[in-house]
């Protein structure tokens, strides 16, 4: 069964906290992508990486980062915390023209 | 650049009604469509998929039909039931060459959410 991880389910963290989020995929994909999802929002794209040590931003980067230093994990960093930043988050995998697969999400909380 | 609208919800039905939801889209060259489900506090899960114009998708009793002269890929089921309740996501990856840089990028709707009552 092909999996995506991401390391937490629900996460409450401080304002001003540098936070990390990790995402592992077991399908050797090229394509990897971190997504926040608000309500009436829908999902947004944050940050997207098409190979390792490269990353693109999406149509919300600002007050994120990421990293890919191995193939197999995107990690999503929020340099500060702030509370505006409490969502949902989604990473997801994928080869070029073929259907994504999503991890189950982290719910952070920004307090 | 590429886009994908689908039905506001929240859309109600008793169990065992017919649902139809809406999704069309805007894309300059010719896409794979699919619809994700998402059930509550879980991540997105393909339900079904369509490559190329006049493909039919199907899964779990949902349908879609890729209609490229419409611009349309509507979800149907026949008999719904209540653990179909959870939000549906149209969605489109623009299979073009590289531009932007978004290689293959999934564009999706805003999501509609199903609540089905006994």
């Amino acid at each position: 069964d092909v999996k995506v991880t991401q390391s937490s389910r629900y996460l409450v963290k401080r304002t001003g906290e540098k936070v990390f989020l990790e995402c592992v995929q077991d399908m050797d994909h090229e394509n990897m992508f971190w997504y926040r999802q608000d309500p009436g929002l829908g999902l947004r794209l944050i940050y997207f990486s098409y190979d390792v040590k490269m990353k693109e931003k999406g149509d919300i980067p600002e007050g994120y980062s990421v990293s890919r230093e191995k193939k197999e994990r995107f990690s999503l960093i929020l340099e500060s915390a702030s509370t505006n930043q409490t969502s949902m988050y989604l990473c997801a995998s994928k080869e070029l023209y073929t259907e994504a697969f999503f991890g189950q999400g982290t719910r952070l909380t920004v307090v | 650049g590429d886009s994908v609208t689908q039905m506001e919800g929240p859309v109600t039905l008793s169990e065992e009604a017919f649902l139809t939801i809406n999704c069309t889209y805007t894309a300059t060259g010719y896409p794979s469509l699919f619809w994700y489900v998402q059930y509550p506090g879980e991540g997105l899960q393909l339900l079904l998929k369509a490559t190329k114009a006049d493909d039919k998708g199907s899964n779990k009793g949902f349908e879609a039909t890729y209609r490229k002269e419409t611009t349309s890929f509507h979800l149907e089921k026949g008999s719904v039931q209540v653990s179909d309740s959870a939000v549906y996501f149209c969605a489109l990856t623009e299979p073009s060459m590289n531009y932007g840089g978004s290689q293959g990028n999934l564009i999706f709707g805003k999501g509609t959410k199903l609540s089905v009552k006994p």
